[in-house]
């Protein structure tokens, strides 16, 4: 299975403002994972949606999964300067994850 | 809560000559991983391993590199004889199963050759 690309490139946002970001892929999947990235360490898992599932929440993190639009989005609320990364929806293929260009986050205080 | 754990966490190392990688994955699981990410550039997938075996390798994944797990905690990465363009972060990851798991990352061992 693949999963996609993530949208926007970037985005800015003031502390306390709700981040949207959106993933789409092309082929059916089994899950969507998103992962975060903060400069110069490694990737972080955030969260696991399976197909079956619509909406998922962890903490200030929600994610939906549209199947039928192979899409996703992850909403982070009240953001705070440390969820300033990257973040990525990698595509899977095997076990093997191929990650994109992301979306980076900058939230400013 | 479990961690993967790399180090050194810097490598400086002459071009030609050989490193190795170590990562502790987390302790039950059992697929394991190793990435790099050149300066500026996306995280790029270089080899699984499940079983004591590789199960897959992408094309950077050449014969200068090579993994182990030699003592059933440790997941190393050599390069036999690095070039300027190895220098990179490497990262380790592990996962405890195949399906709908997630893969834990460490922090990377960025690795300069000079």
């Amino acid at each position: 299975s693949q999963q996609g690309e993530e949208d926007p490139q970037a985005l800015s946002i003031q502390e306390g403002e709700n981040a949207t970001m959106n993933c789409s892929y092309k082929t059916s999947i089994n899950n969507l994972q998103w992962y975060r990235q903060n400069s110069g360490r490694g990737l972080v898992h955030l969260i696991l949606i399976r197909s079956n599932e619509r909406e998922k929440h962890s903490g200030r993190l929600r994610v939906t999964l549209d199947t039928s639009k192979k899409s996703s989005s992850l909403l982070i609320t009240a953001s705070r300067a440390a969820d300033t990364a990257s973040y990525f929806c990698p595509k899977t293929s095997g076990s093997r994850l191929t990650f994109g260009e992301g979306t980076q986050l900058t939230v400013n205080p | 809560e479990p961690e993967v754990t790399q180090t050194p966490s810097h490598q400086v190392t002459q071009m030609g000559q050989e490193v190795i990688l170590r990562c502790v994955p987390i302790s039950n699981h059992l697929y394991f991983y190793w990435y790099r990410q050149i300066l500026g550039q996306k995280v790029e997938f270089l080899v699984s391993f499940y079983n004591n075996e590789i199960s897959e390798k992408s094309e950077i994944f050449d014969d200068q590199f090579s993994v182990e797990r030699p003592d059933g905690s440790n997941f190393t990465l050599k390069i036999r004889s690095t070039k300027l363009e190895d220098s990179a972060m490497y990262f380790c990851a592990s996962m405890r199963g195949y399906s709908n798991q997630p893969q834990h990352f460490g922090d990377g061992t960025r690795l300069s050759i000079l």
